[in-house]
């Protein structure tokens, strides 16, 4: 069966610092990967999404980046985080069809 | 721009106590629209997809339904572990297969 891991489960960083969010998905090959945010009282908003490995595709202009170096490894990263990333950060992944499935997130604060 | 609204934004229910979320949506085309259910600290949960209006999915206590508007997430007689927030998120035909745009959910709560 397949399962999607993410890493580490709550972080807390200075603004300013660097980050770097991790997702690896096990059980299935080639699968489309994606980093969503979701903000205290707000819906899920999609960040980044990849079809295969080096191709990244940015959905918002923001603070962010993403890299897939990997076929089932998707990361997110910043130079300098600001205060408006704090969040709930939700990797998923799924196949050719909509269904996605999420991983466990990772609950940022920048302070 | 598609857009997914659903309400009530919380709803309070006694256990055994039936009732519906709605989930309304406007879309260039609809593709499918899914329903999650998120836990707190917890990623969300797949529940349905439904593609076509007419068309129910069924499990446990819940019941989806769709029509060309909305669609509603009927609970039949809930329990306390039904408490969570249920996402409703449609993706567009336009969209392809990457973007689902979601709605920001009801937080439903079942007290025993």
């Amino acid at each position: 069966s397949q399962t999607i891991h993410q890493w580490p489960a709550t972080l807390v960083q200075p603004v300013g610092s660097p980050l770097s969010l991790e997702c690896t998905v096990e059980g299935t090959s080639n699968p489309n990967l994606y980093w969503y945010r979701q903000a205290a009282g707000r819906g899920l908003q999609l960040l980044f999404y990849s079809v295969g490995i080096g191709q990244i595709s940015s959905e918002v202009p923001q603070n962010l980046s993403a890299s897939r170096p990997q076929d089932r490894q998707f990361i997110l990263s910043s130079k300098k985080l600001l205060l408006s990333d704090s969040g709930f950060y939700l990797c998923a992944w799924s196949l050719s069809s909509g269904r996605k499935f999420f991983g466990p997130g990772t609950r940022l604060t920048v302070l | 721009e598609d857009q997914v609204t659903q309400s009530p934004e919380a709803l309070r229910l006694q256990e055994g106590e039936s009732s519906s979320l709605n989930c309304s949506y406007t879309v260039s085309g609809l593709r499918g629209l899914f329903w999650y259910r998120q836990d707190p600290g917890k990623g969300p949960e797949f529940l349905f997809t439904l593609y076509s209006a007419g068309e129910e999915k069924e499990k446990e206590r819940l019941k989806a339904t769709l029509t060309k508007k909305e669609s509603f997430l009927h609970i039949t007689a809930p329990k306390p572990e039904d408490s969570a927030t249920y996402l409703c998120a449609v993706q567009a035909t336009k969209q392809g297969a990457q973007k689902l745009v979601f709605g920001q959910g009801t937080r439903l709560t079942i007290n025993p």
